[in-house]
């Protein structure tokens, strides 16, 4: 069991609806984290949120919005996907400073 | 562009031998390195954590670091079948006080047979 907490861990969705993944960690880590991770490829960092704001965006379309609502929580809201936006989220937290991240079980996500 | 090279492998070894997994960075100024098994369908799980120069040891696992070669690797002593898997190399690319951003290699898929 990972101490990082993401439902759901399965979502089928169509191109027009609107959803949400959550993730939640109690490890006191103030760093939070979502990837996007295809088949047979590394995961991709899409945002970093550190003390509960936004620090990066690696240029991420605006049909994904991300939401800190505290330090244990972090959203990921999806609207109007594409196909392949079909993927497995990851989120992940660390503690401040040079630590490792650890990863949730992911969200794997279809888009119909 | 910083990058972390590794060989995609399959890397195949016998059960009982000793499995080397090798990688590269570009970045000089990176503090921090990471090894993460990844079992197919599953997330990533970290294994091991080095930040300076030499090995550390952690049951079968060994992690080398050597920052002037810029190379990072990790070896497993005893190899089992459960030790197939995908194994990324994560390397620090951009750390301030509140956060530590990883770059990953593409992992090297290593396959253990009896």
């Amino acid at each position: 069991d990972t101490e990082v907490t993401q439902t759901p861990k399965h979502l089928v969705m169509g191109m027009t609806n609107k959803k949400s993944l959550k993730c939640e960690q109690h490890m006191g880590h103030r760093a939070m984290y979502w990837y996007k991770q295809k088949a047979k490829k590394p995961p991709e960092l899409m945002f970093v949120y550190s003390y509960e704001k936004l620090s990066i965006n690696e240029s991420v379309p605006s049909r994904f919005s991300p939401e800190c609502p505290n330090s244990s929580l972090l959203n990921l809201h999806l609207h109007a996907l594409q196909p392949e936006d079909s993927a497995l989220y990851l989120c992940a937290s660390s503690q401040a400073g040079n630590q490792p991240q650890h990863f949730g079980d992911g969200t794997r996500l279809s888009i119909l | 562009q910083k990058e972390v090279e590794q060989n995609s492998g399959p890397l195949s070894v016998p059960e009982g031998a000793i499995a080397s997994l090798n990688c590269t960075y570009s970045d000089r100024g990176s503090q921090s390195f990471f090894w993460y098994r990844q079992y197919s369908g599953k997330s990533p799980e970290l294994i091991m954590s080095i930040y300076s120069n030499g090995d550390k040891e952690d049951g079968r696992f060994t992690a080398q670091l050597n920052k002037a070669s810029q190379y990072v690797s990790l070896l497993i002593r005893d190899s089992q079948p459960s030790d197939s898997a995908t194994y990324l190399c994560a390397v620090n690319g951009g750390y301030s006080g509140g956060y530590n951003k990883l770059i990953f290699g593409a992992g090297t898929r290593l396959a253990v047979h009896p």
